[in-house]
């Protein structure tokens, strides 16, 4: 069973901080992460599908990063806005090929305006 | 483009009753992958269909079943509902199931059980 890890659980940030979040997953045999935002009443909607070591995505304001040798990936949000207020999820394929993704149970961010 | 459809929205049923769930994928997708979230546990995997042919499954019992149509329309079926059921039912789907493809969800559909 592939362990997928996020933290921290929930966040609190006040509206213009900026803020990371990390996702932990086994190193060996990586072959892609993605990141998904899950807001509430909506339905998740990905954001990125990383694949190669050192990888940086960016969308907005939203940045991630991935290190595969060492098993983890962090989550970037500049200049936290109420309505990046959401759940974000990672998950990378359980194997190769055509297999499910593994969700972690993702970190709930808040943001206050 | 129109975007993934889950029909019913919401549900609720008795102990012991079945329900089947229905999901209408992006047009040109042909994977469709169903997942159960309940609180603290997270979308949980039930399984996926690619042409028609469940092509992975989850951990779950039997009870819980699903097919997929020509047109890649899929449904859920789970009988003999128990409590432990009620959960938000989400179906994604993505062009070819590849681990690259991002997955598209529906709004999901929420199951009571009483």
């Amino acid at each position: 069973i592939l362990n997928v890890e996020q933290s921290p659980q929930s966040l609190h940030v006040q509206e213009g901080d900026s803020t990371n979040f990390t996702c932990s997953f086994p190193s060996s045999n990586f072959y892609a992460l993605h990141w998904y935002r899950w807001e509430t009443a909506k339905s998740p909607e990905a954001l990125f599908v990383m694949t190669l070591n050192g990888d940086e995505k960016k969308k907005g304001r939203i940045s991630a990063t991935l290190n595969t040798k060492e098993g983890y990936s962090y989550l970037y949000i500049k200049g936290s806005q109420p309505e990046d207020s959401a759940t974000y999820l990672c998950a990378p394929p359980r194997d190769s090929g055509n297999t499910p993704l593994v969700f972690g149970k993702g970190t709930r961010l808040s943001v206050i305006a | 483009k129109a975007g993934v459809t889950q029909t019913p929205r919401y549900l609720i049923k008795t102990r012991g009753q079945q329900v089947t769930l229905s999901c209408s994928p992006i047009s040109g997708h042909r994977s469709v992958s169903w997942y159960q979230q309940t609180p603290g546990q997270g979308l949980q995997f039930l399984f996926e269909y690619f042409s028609e042919t469940q092509r992975n499954k989850g951990n779950f019992p039997g009870r819980f079943s699903g097919r997929q149509f020509s047109n890649s329309r899929s449904e859920m079926n789970v009988s003999t509902l128990e409590l432990g059921d009620s959960a938000l039912y989400l179906c994604a789907s993505s062009f070819s199931g590849s681990t690259y493809n991002e997955q598209f969800f529906g709004p999901g559909t929420r199951l009571t059980v009483l």
